[in-house]
């Protein structure tokens, strides 16, 4: 199984400071269609995860564009430019390359 | 827009089975595998497996694979899945989530969460 690894695992952040999380994964995630099979999902308290960035740097619809993701091969970034209050929750990575799927432990970001 | 209902919280024994299911809406149910995965309270999100609504194939992960069944009924645009030889360790948010993209790159939307409790 590809192992998702994480970090930091817990992320205080100050309102309207910058954040940023890495994953790394045991083995590449590339494709053979070019592509890096690698999401990322915020879990707000209580609720499902919600998709934020797929193919490791695509905003998905409806996600604001302080979000950013980068990335290839075995190590990746998600960034918040700007943090907002309602960014609170565990962000996790997860690769879809082969299965078993596999996530990140989660980093859970606080907001000061 | 795309919507997965799942349905509501089950409290089971020891030894019992349980059965999830995840009504897709405003969406080709046939055109996307679904896959579940689970959460136990305050842990990480664990992959149960996939199934394909067109033609019922399905795979699951090593784990589950002797406890596990994923089924669908395309008349009602659900998908189920059955959970078997229920251990405390089983209690845990079971959620439904939709592939999108190529080899089933991404998952969206997911379900709301199906709370199972596995307790004497």
């Amino acid at each position: 199984d590809i192992v998702m690894t994480q970090s930091p695992l817990s992320l205080p952040v100050t309102p309207g400071e910058p954040a940023s999380i890495s994953c790394r994964s045991s083995q590449s995630l590339l494709h053979r269609n070019g592509d890096n099979f690698l999401a990322w999902y915020l879990q707000k308290p209580g609720k499902s995860p919600q998709l934020l960035i797929y193919l490791a740097s695509n905003r998905a619809s409806g996600v604001p564009d302080r979000f950013s993701g980068s990335g290839s091969g075995t190590d990746f970034t998600l960034k918040i430019s700007r943090v907002e209050a309602e960014d609170a929750g565990v962000y996790y990575c997860m690769q879809a390359l082969q299965a078993p799927r596999t996530f990140g432990q989660g980093t859970k970001v606080e907001i000061k | 827009q795309v919507q997965l209902v799942q349905s509501g919280a089950e409290v089971k024994k020891p030894g019992a089975s349980v059965k999830v299911s995840c009504k897709a809406s405003r969406y080709t149910f046939t055109n996307n595998d679904i896959n579940w995965f689970r959460q136990a309270t305050g842990q990480g999100l664990e992959w149960l497996g996939w199934m394909n609504p067109n033609s019922g194939n399905r795979g699951y992960a090593q784990k589950f694979q002797d406890r596990v069944t994923m089924t669908r009924n395309t008349s009602m645009s659900t998908a189920y899945m059955e959970l078997r030889s229920l251990k405390s360790d089983d209690t845990a948010v079971y959620y439904c989530a939709r592939c999108v993209g190529v080899d089933c790159a991404w998952f969206h939307p997911w379900g709301q969460g199906t709370l199972v409790t596995v307790s004497s």
